[in-house]
């Protein structure tokens, strides 16, 4: 079926320091969604990306929509403590009903 | 206005119990959607339903089974629990693009 890849799996980082990671796929997909995971509690949308090439802020998050329409990346600047958990990428399968399809998550720990 | 609620958020079952997973949105969506979460796994659909009326198996739906009561809830139904069933369950909807998530429930089958 359709997978989404995400890179890296887990990252421990300093506070302070910036965060890139990324989400392929075989596949070309015309919407991309990240989402963030906090420790027991369900994701919560980030940012959405709607057009190839898109580049979207949220704060200290950026994301970009790939040209291709094949990958994402989300970047977070000057990490803090509260920026741990999992971050998901998300892409809409279409066909008329919305079935999405989400990546592995990368695992962010950041060390004060 | 809650979102998705889901109850109960934590639960152990015997081996071959069942049970049924409650959700309910209050959002007027009509979309809705069981996933189950595993280390390592991310996030995988269980069954989906598009509209009130209407349910889809999603990719793991064996020994699953849903109910669409009406447009607010969408439950999941465990006939026979195994402990393969062991996962964080989180039930969403969407209208648009974006889905909304519940807080999920932690199963254990033992």
């Amino acid at each position: 079926g359709q997978q989404l890849n995400q890179s890296p799996q887990s990252m421990f980082i300093q506070e302070g320091e910036d965060v890139s990671m990324n989400c392929t796929s075989s596949s070309i997909f015309n919407t991309w969604l990240w989402y963030k995971q906090d420790p027991g509690e369900g994701p919560v949308l980030l940012i959405a990306l709607y057009k190839a090439g898109e580049l979207t802020s949220n704060g200290r998050l950026t994301a970009q929509f790939g040209i291709t329409r094949k990958d994402s990346f989300l970047n977070i600047s000057a990490s803090i403590p509260s920026d741990v958990g999992i971050y998901f990428c998300a892409c809409v399968s279409g066909g008329g009903t919305y079935k999405y399809i989400f990546g592995t998550g990368t695992r962010l720990k950041v060390l004060a | 206005n809650a979102g998705v609620t889901q109850t109960p958020k934590f639960q152990v079952l015997k081996t071959g119990q069942s049970m049924t997973l409650q959700c309910a949105q209050d959002m007027n969506h009509n979309s809705m959607y069981w996933y189950r979460q595993d280390p390592g796994m991310g996030l995988r659909l269980i069954y989906y339903s598009a509209s009130e009326g209407t349910t889809d198996k999603g990719e793991v739906p064996n020994g699953y089974n849903v109910s669409r009561l009406n447009k607010r809830e969408f439950s999941l139904r465990l006939e026979s629990a195994a402990p393969s069933q062991t996962s964080v369950y989180f039930c969403a909807s969407s209208e648009a693009i974006v889905v909304d998530f519940g807080q999920g429930t932690r199963l254990t089958v033992v």
